[in-house]
């Protein structure tokens, strides 16, 4: 079946501008998470839905990120005024219902900002 | 949150077992303990998880120490296409953050 699929797979913009990063996770699956990649480094936890809801904010690295679910399936991750230290690769993926802590976690490929 | 610890890289020889540690002394009783690995370019995919006993699968084996302080992901025959970084990640039963630390980058001689 289909697993979990990013767009777009690289964005290029410009400092000061918004995107918005969208993640369409594995059907039936009820939890979300979005992870940011910098280069060379390992996966840091931005946020978590389960359903709609985001029980867990903190991960975001300042008030220009912010993120929403809607009807329990697609995600966005929006990312105002960028600056450059936001380019990275922002990673989703998602999880079926029960226990986090052990249920296998799918990743998708990714969408690679890059921000001049 | 728990901590792990990898080292940065290792080397194996193609199609010989590879034994790879984690160290994770300030393990929690209800900590699970995951493997993710990542090859280039793509996003983590899942490789095994356990909690205390080894735990054997199609893609590898898990053998978790007695005291749960360390752990060893064990591939039996390592090939060209097990190049990547893998990552030992600790999560508490009931939470939903994997905490990532930078991984160990395995290469393949062919």
């Amino acid at each position: 079946g289909a697993g979990v699929s990013q767009s777009p797979s690289n964005k290029v913009t410009e400092k000061g501008k918004d995107v918005e990063l969208r993640c369409d996770p594995i059907s039936g699956h009820t939890a979300l998470y979005w992870y940011r990649q910098s280069l060379g480094q390992g996966l840091e936890f931005l946020i978590y839905f389960q359903g709609n809801s985001a029980p867990d904010k903190s991960g975001l690295p300042s008030d220009r990120f912010s993120a929403e679910r809607t009807g329990g399936s697609v995600s966005t991750l929006t990312i105002q005024r960028t600056q450059q230290e936001d380019s990275a690769v922002y990673l989703c993926a998602s999880s079926s219902a029960g226990n986090p802590s052990y249920n296998e976690q799918f990743f998708g490929p990714g969408t690679r900002l890059t921000v001049l | 949150d728990a901590k792990t610890t990898q080292p940065n890289s290792m080397e194996s020889n193609e199609e010989e077992p590879v034994h790879l540690p984690c160290n994770h002394s300030t393990i929690s009783g209800t900590d699970y303990i995951h493997w993710y690995r990542q090859l280039p370019s793509q996003g983590p995919e899942y490789v095994i998880h356990g909690l205390t006993s080894n735990v054997n699968n199609r893609m590898a084996s898990l053998a978790i120490a007695e005291d749960r302080k360390s752990s060893t992901l064990i591939l039996h025959r390592a090939t060209l296409r097990d190049a990547a970084v893998y990552y030992c990640i600790l999560s508490t039963s009931g939470t939903y953050k994997y905490i990532f630390g930078t991984g160990t980058r395995l290469k393949v001689l062919a």
